[in-house]
Parts: C-alpha cells; sequence; structure tokens
C-alpha cells in the first residue's frame, strides 16, 4: 500500500514563527504536492514538485516556500506564520506524468497560528 | 479556465436511502481526467475512481456508481442504501491534459452525514 505521511497531525504556532510541515511517502513517486483545505474552498494547490529539487507554483502560493532534497520527502515552509494561514494542509504524491495517474493523500496537519 | 462545482454543501440523509451527489465542471480542453475522492473524519482524502473524457460509459462498484454526461458537463455520483459508514466529505476533481504536472482542480466538496 502506498503510504503518504506527515510529521504532525496538530500544530498551534505563534505568529511570525518560522514553520515546517514534513511529508514523507515510500512509494518511490516522482510527483508531489502540498494542498490547504479551508471550508467551503475545497483543497486548492500550494506547491507541487515533480522532481527531485525541482518545484513549481501552485494556485496560492504566496507566503509559502517548499524544498525536495530527496525523492520521498517534501516540506512545506511557511517563513513568518499569520493567523491566516490557520488552515488543514494536506500532502499528497503521485506516479509518472500521466494524467491518468490519482493522487494518494497523507492524514493532514491541522495547523493553528494564534 | 478550470472549475468544479459541487452545489450541495451538505447532504443529510437516513440510513439505507439513496443519495446522488452532484459535480459540475468547466474546461475548453477535450482531454481531461475527473476523479471523486472520500474524506472520512480521519482526515485522509481516499481515491473512489477517475474517468477520462473518452470514456462516458457509467460505472458501478458495489453500492455506488457514478454517471458521466459530457453533455452537461456532469460527473454525478450515487450511494445505494447508505450506511452510516458513509458519512464523509466527498471531493470532486478536475484534471487537464495528459502530459506534464499533474495539476488537480478541487471542488468545494458536499459533507455528507448518514443517519441511523
Amino acid at each position: 500500500d502506498v503510504k503518504v505521511t506527515q510529521s504532525s497531525r496538530y500544530l498551534v504556532k505563534r505568529t511570525g514563527e518560522k514553520v515546517f510541515l514534513e511529508c514523507v511517502q515510500d512509494m518511490d513517486h516522482e510527483n508531489m504536492f502540498w494542498y490547504r483545505q479551508d471550508p467551503g474552498l475545497g483543497l486548492r494547490l500550494i506547491y507541487f514538485s515533480y522532481d527531485v529539487k525541482m518545484k513549481e507554483k501552485g494556485d496560492i502560493p504566496e507566503g509559502y516556500s517548499v524544498s525536495r532534497e530527496k525523492k520521498e520527502r517534501f516540506s512545506l515552509i511557511l517563513e513568518s506564520a499569520s493567523t491566516n494561514q490557520t488552515s488543514m494542509y494536506l500532502c499528497a504524491s503521485s506516479s509518472g506524468t500521466g494524467g491518468w495517474n490519482e493522487q494518494y493523500f497523507g492524514p493532514g496537519t491541522r495547523l493553528t497560528v494564534t | 479556465a478550470q472549475k468544479v462545482t459541487q452545489a450541495q454543501t451538505e447532504i443529510s440523509v437516513v440510513e439505507k436511502e439513496d443519495v446522488t451527489l452532484d459535480c459540475v465542471y468547466e474546461t475548453r480542453d477535450t482531454t481531461y481526467y475527473l476523479f471523486w475522492y472520500k474524506q472520512p473524519p480521519s482526515g485522509e482524502l481516499v481515491f473512489l475512481i477517475r474517468r477520462n473524457s473518452f470514456d462516458e460509459q457509467n460505472e458501478i462498484s458495489g453500492r455506488y456508481s457514478w454517471n458521466f454526461q459530457k453533455s452537461t458537463s456532469s460527473f454525478n455520483f450515487t450511494i445505494t442504501a447508505s450506511q452510516v459508514v458513509d458519512s464523509a466529505v466527498y471531493f470532486c476533481a478536475l484534471r487537464v491534459g495528459i502530459q506534464g504536472a499533474q495539476k488537480l482542480v478541487f471542488g468545494q466538496g458536499t459533507r455528507l452525514t448518514i443517519n441511523p
């Protein structure tokens, strides 16, 4: 079974802190994604990566950065957390470049910024 | 632009009732893929089904069935004889193109509650 794990289920941080969210997948997938989920808005793509050290902006990249130094690990970084970044963050991975391939999701990290 | 609309924010039914979740999509591409995901209370999205734009055959998997109609740009999901375990948030998603990065556009989600 594909497994995508995220470092924390719940996280509370203060405004202005630097926050790292870690995601690891164990199926040698090329592609990895970070989404945020907010009520009434569904999932919105923040950043994605299709190869090690490669990254592309999604629909809402402002205030975030990412790092992919190893194929299995994709980190989301909030350089200076703000209260409007309080949300559920979901990591996903998928194989190949074909549009047919589904994405596998981690359990999510619920981040609260106070 | 690509867009997915799930107009039903919340649905509540009694166990054993049939329920249909609506999904309407917008795209100008001729090649695209549609997906349904389930998010139970545990939070992890679970893949249910995918369809490509060239395959309009409906699909049935146990109590689940999907109706894909290009003429109305809809990809609706029906649960027959619903059970409490079906309670979850359901997302419809659209992926455009066949090459390059696999960006998905998600709908807003429909929260389904099955009452005993």
